[in-house]
């Protein structure tokens, strides 16, 4: 496609489950990017994957948050036991390198009840 | 503590006249800067950069001014058009070859008609 993709745009779900986002990066972008943005925030970078391997996941805020890459395309971002201060929007982002402007998808809202 | 601040959370200009955004940073060691615009419900897209070299890049209606003594970045929107309506992020790089971007919390802008 022609922009970053990610599914699914709304996720609504319970404390304590594991969620699932998706990212397909634009073609080509051998970078990729997840941030989370929570409420009157600015984006926390989370983790970053160039190609499939992340030389820097310094940014995930707990042991339940994991991410992968695979065939240098799609990446997933999994929350086990989800906690309600995981609530907010998950954006990823791929660049041509790393040292290109990043471009957006448009973000997965995440709403713990 | 914060290393970007966008001190206004909000900005309203009328339609035709200059809109700016302003974000200050601490860190000296940031040496690109970007601006994002991000409508509600939609990734930020980005928007116009600068690298440290410089001090001004143009780009049709946006400017962006950099005042490295200062630590100061500042976008200018000349003129302003109800669809430049939007919340605006500048973003920072820390050093060549970093690929984390820093965010403030965002300015969000309403070009009254």
């Amino acid at each position: 496609g022609a922009g970053v993709s990610q599914s699914p745009s709304n996720k609504v779900t319970e404390k304590g489950k594991d969620v699932e986002l998706r990212c397909d990066p634009i073609s080509g972008h051998t970078a990729l990017y997840w941030y989370r943005q929570s409420l009157g925030q600015g984006l926390e970078f989370l983790i970053y994957f160039q190609g499939n391997s992340a030389p820097d996941k310094s940014g995930l805020p707990s042991d339940r948050f994991s991410a992968e890459r695979t065939g240098g395309s799609v990446s997933t971002l999994t929350i086990q036991r989800t906690q309600q201060e995981d609530s907010a929007v998950y954006l990823c982002a791929s660049s041509l390198n790393s040292n290109q402007p990043q471009h957006f998808g448009d973000g997965t809202r995440l709403s713990i009840l | 503590d914060q290393q970007v601040k966008q001190n206004s959370p909000s900005l309203s200009v009328q339609e035709g006249r200059i809109s700016i955004l302003n974000c200050d940073y601490t860190n000296s060691m940031f040496d690109y800067f970007l601006w994002y615009k991000k409508y509600p419900a939609e990734g930020p897209t980005f928007l116009i950069s600068i690298s440290s070299i410089k001090d001004k890049n143009e780009d049709g209606r946006f400017t962006v001014f950099l005042n490295k003594s200062a630590k100061h970045l500042s976008l200018h929107i000349v003129p302003s058009q109800p669809g430049d309506s939007a919340v605006y992020f500048c973003a920072l790089r820390e050093g060549a070859g970093s690929y984390q971007l820093t965010f403030g919390k965002g300015t969000k802008l309403s070009v009254i008609p």
